[in-house]
């Protein structure tokens, strides 16, 4: 069964900063994965897709890559803005079509 | 406008009372999903469909039931067996399973 894990949960930084939001996934047999942003009490709008044979997409400040053979993702944001501040999503397409997703990291970008 | 209308946005049921959420898309999509969503847990993949007339139990289909009538439309009905049905459902739909899911603004249901 496949299983995504984004680590931390939360982080804080402040306005200015690069960083770099991970996701790992245990079956690397995914057809794409695929970044979400989601603000509080709304659905999720799509970033990012990769598909499996590609190894980063890049829009505007944001950059993903993907590394299927160690089962890895991540989401590079350039100079974070407060209005960065939301829940990050991943999630990988398998077998039937069903998307698996992480809990998610919530970001707070501090003026 | 192309996209996914969820209805409504918030809907209140009584113990006992089945509800039907609606999800309508006019990106003529394939593939239609539900997901539930709770504090800490994360999405949780409930019911999900391919093509019209054919759909597939995800992870926590239990008390919930669905219909792929029309290419368009998706409905999930939360049934009385539903034990603990207060939660933020989302739809989604994809042309396929390799290409890009989009997702309506959710229906945030609670029982009272």
């Amino acid at each position: 069964k496949q299983e995504v894990t984004q680590i931390p949960a939360a982080l804080s930084v402040p306005e200015g900063e690069n960083l770099v939001l991970n996701c790992s996934f245990t079956d690397s047999a995914i057809y794409n994965l695929q970044w979400f942003r989601q603000d509080p009490g709304k659905g999720l709008t799509s970033l990012l897709l990769i598909q499996s044979s590609q190894r980063e997409q890049t829009s505007g400040r944001l950059n993903a890559s993907l590394d299927k053979s160690s089962g890895r993702s991540t989401l590079y944001i350039a100079a974070s803005q407060p209005g960065d501040s939301a829940t990050y999503l991943c999630a990988v397409t398998g077998a039937n079509s069903k998307l698996t997703f992480g809990k998610g990291i919530t970001l707070s970008v501090r003026p | 406008d192309g996209g996914i209308t969820q209805s409504p946005k918030y809907l209140f049921r009584k113990e006992g009372q089945n509800v039907t959420l609606s999800c309508e898309q006019n990106l003529n999509h394939d593939a239609m999903y539900w997901y539930r969503q709770d504090p800490g847990q994360g999405l949780r993949l409930i019911y999900y469909s391919q093509i019209v007339n054919d759909f597939q139990k995800g992870d926590i289909a239990e008390g919930y039931s669905v219909s792929r009538e029309k290419k368009e439309s998706f409905p999930l009905t939360v049934t009385s067996a539903q034990k603990n049905p207060t939660a933020f459902y989302l739809c989604a739909s994809s042309d396929s399973g390799a290409t890009e899911a989009f997702f309506g603004q959710g229906t945030r249901l609670t029982v009272v």
